[in-house]
């Protein structure tokens, strides 16, 4: 079946402006999660969801950053007043519960 | 604070030698330890995984090595093939009300020469 998809691939944007970044799970997956892959720096844990909710928030690095899941399903994380210590990839993974992480290809922001 | 350390940060292998990567962590929490392989522009993928009730772990030419009380583990991938060439994360986790979010290792860049 389809694995988890995300875009924009690559989202080139201005500093100050906002940026929305989607990531479509694995039907079925109830859990989902956001990373950042920073160079260098491994990956970041920012927020999971189970279900619709969001119990924990504990790696948004700011409350610039936000991100909601409807209908158990598509998630969007987003960035407002984009700084350029964003830029980096943002990964979204699926799961079942207690299970195997599925990654997406990751969306590459860039902010000038 | 780095919770897992991973090394080394580059590797190169000859074709049919053996890579090893090394992890160690700190929180005696942790019950599950991953291994992704993360090619060039793809998210990463499992490669595989250890729970600390067992000390090894293998799934063809790959194997998790698990020692609890230095609470290090490592990959080691016998008869490395140039496909092999990749980046591999360690990660730690811990379950807690469903979440089983990562805590990763930097990264070891795997070169394999043909």
């Amino acid at each position: 079946g389809a694995g988890v998809s995300q875009s924009p691939s690559n989202k080139v944007t201005e500093k100050g402006k906002d940026v929305e970044l989607r990531c479509d799970p694995i039907s079925g997956h109830t859990a989902l999660y956001w990373y950042r892959q920073s160079l260098g720096q491994g990956l970041e844990f920012l927020i999971y969801f189970q279900g619709n909710s969001a119990p924990d928030k504990s790696g948004l690095p700011s409350d610039r950053f936000s991100a909601e899941r409807t209908g158990g399903s598509v998630s969007t994380l987003t960035i407002q007043r984009t700084q350029q210590e964003d830029s980096a990839v943002y990964l979204c993974a699926s799961s079942r519960l207690d299970n195997e992480q599925f990654f997406g290809p990751g969306t590459r922001l860039t902010v000038l | 604070q780095q919770q897992v350390k991973q090394s080394p940060q580059s590797l190169i292998v000859q074709k049919g030698g053996i890579s090893i990567i090394n992890c160690a962590y700190e929180n005696t929490a942790f019950d599950y330890f991953p291994w992704y392989q993360q090619f060039p522009g793809k998210g990463p993928a499992l490669l595989i995984a250890i729970r600390p009730d067992v000390s090894e772990k293998k799934e063809g030419r790959f194997t998790i090595s698990f020692n609890k009380s230095a609470k290090q583990f490592s990959l080691h991938i016998m008869d490395s093939q140039p496909g092999d060439s990749a980046t591999y994360f360690c990660a730690a986790s811990m379950y807690g009300g469903n979440n089983r979010k990562l805590i990763w290792g930097l990264g070891t860049s795997l070169a394999v020469n043909p």
